[in-house]
């Protein structure tokens, strides 16, 4: 499968929302709600933030929030802060047997 | 408390044998799919495979099919990832980490660093 497409960069100033946008196919994104999450800072390991399109895992701020529409996921940052700055990257079900996972290619978030 | 603990880092040669380990606990490690995935040095995530610990029935992304070897040792809740002959573009960070039904990704290990070189 193709990775899933993803801006590169995005930016925002302290208190402001961000959307960051994450666009598969019908055969991933589309096709069902299996998509997640992950915030990457610096030298660290991945963090579920976001799973099954718009649910948060326990701990997870409320300030994040997951929406889908048609073949494109977005996840939105409210009310930024400094320590939301990291690397966030969307994945998908691809919908084989093998219990496939696709990742985008990750967006970096730059806190003004 | 879930921990998904991997191996330390390894510096290798071209060409020389490497497996690293994850080893699981604080939940059923044969209950649930361990991923595997790898973050070249700058890049993003790439989904290399995974193996169910309960009966070691594996799956590979068709990139990484031949190239690696995902297993795992039930009787100590440990995966493992192996190369038989290592290259200069396996220089990466890999991950491990617990798969549940949608592709979700709920624990991570702290990655194990990966070093090929000459």
């Amino acid at each position: 499968q193709s990775a899933l497409t993803q801006p590169p960069s995005a930016s925002g100033s302290p208190g402001q929302s961000v959307t960051i946008s994450c666009t598969g196919t019908s055969s991933d994104v589309g096709g069902y709600n299996y998509v997640s999450w992950y915030q990457q800072h610096p030298g660290k390991a991945p963090k579920l933030m976001i799973y099954e399109v718009s649910k948060r895992p326990s701990g997870v701020p409320d300030r994040f929030s997951g929406s889908k529409s048609g073949n494109t996921a977005s996840l939105t940052v409210s009310g930024l802060q400094a320590e939301d700055e990291a690397d966030y990257y969307c994945s998908s079900y691809a919908g084989s047997n093998n219990l496939d996972v696709v990742f985008g290619g990750g967006t970096k978030l730059t806190v003004l | 408390e879930v921990q998904l603990v991997q191996s330390g880092a390894e510096v290798k040669k071209p060409g020389e044998s490497l497996k690293i380990s994850c080893k699981g606990s604080g939940y059923s490690f044969t209950s649930y799919w361990i991923g595997w995935v790898r973050q070249m040095p700058g890049k993003g995530l790439e989904w290399m495979g995974i193996i169910y610990p309960g009966d070691s029935d594996t799956r590979y992304s068709p990139s990484f099919q031949g190239q690696v070897t995902i297993s795992a040792d039930k009787s100590i809740s440990t995966a493992y990832l192996q190369w038989s002959s290592l290259k200069a573009s396996d220089t990466a960070m890999y991950y491990c980490a617990r798969l549940l039904v949608g592709a979700i990704l709920d624990y991570w290990g702290q990655g194990t660093l990966v070093t090929v070189s000459s």
